[in-house]
């Protein structure tokens, strides 16, 4: 099984600036078949991030993802309020698919 | 507009079954892969199984084999996750997805909104 790992497990930042999230795979995940999720309280996830670097449908440029291998990185280039939530990372290349326990990103 | 409808969650027993069911709409459900992902209160993701556009190819999590069951009707658009021999752990939001591929090893671009399952004495 692929361990995913998110850091940092909190992140505090304010509108208008730019959040790095980071997560990193105890082994290559194949084919760059990784994604990121969105949650908000009381929601269902929202898919950000689909093939390490595509964004979904809707997303707003403001998102990007990238990475290879066994690291990979979400960037929020400029925080609006609406994108204070909790992350997740997911491999989807090798069954279990897995995810990671979720960076929270707090004002 | 993709609707995503769960449904069957409840309070169950230990070491009894529950049937979850997942209703689709606003799209060609034969068309692609789904997926039950579960959310213990407080905590994170977990993916449960998945199963192909057509059945043929159907996983699950090691924590969950052998005591849960997933399919589907594509003649109904439904989704359904068998859950036998029920644990405590078990007990969590049961989310349906929708994977962006038909063989189910995409990833998940739209979600219902959950079925609670509490499995409790």
């Amino acid at each position: 099984e692929i361990v995913l790992t998110q850091s940092p497990g909190t992140l505090s930042l304010s509108p208008g600036e730019r959040a790095t999230l980071s997560c990193r795979a105890s082994q290559t995940v194949n084919g760059r078949y990784f994604a990121w999720y969105q949650q908000k309280p009381g929601q269902a996830p929202r898919l950000l991030i689909y093939g390490a670097d595509n964004r979904a449908t809707g997303i707003p440029d403001r998102f990007s993802g990238s990475g290879s291998g066994t690291d990979f990185t979400l960037t929020i280039s400029r925080l609006e309020p609406e994108d204070f939530a909790v992350f997740y990372c997911q491999q989807y290349g090798r069954s279990p698919y897995t995810f990671g326990q979720g960076t929270n990103l707090q004002i | 507009e993709v609707q995503l409808v769960e449904s069957g969650g409840g309070l169950v027993q230990p070491g009894r079954s529950l049937r979850l069911s997942c209703a689709a709409s606003g799209f060609t459900f034969n068309e692609h892969g789904m997926h039950w992902v579960r959310q213990r209160a407080g905590k994170g993701l977990e993916w449960v199984a998945g199963i192909s556009w057509n059945s043929d190819s159907i996983v699950y999590a090691e924590s969950v084999k052998g005591r849960f069951t997933v399919s589907r009707d594509n003649a109904e658009n439904s989704l359904y996750l068998q859950m036998n021999s029920l644990r405590a752990e078990d007990t969590a939001l049961y989310y349906c997805a929708k994977d962006r591929w038909d063989s189910g090893t995409s990833c998940y671009d739209r979600w219902g909104q959950g079925t609670l399952v509490t499995v409790s004495s």
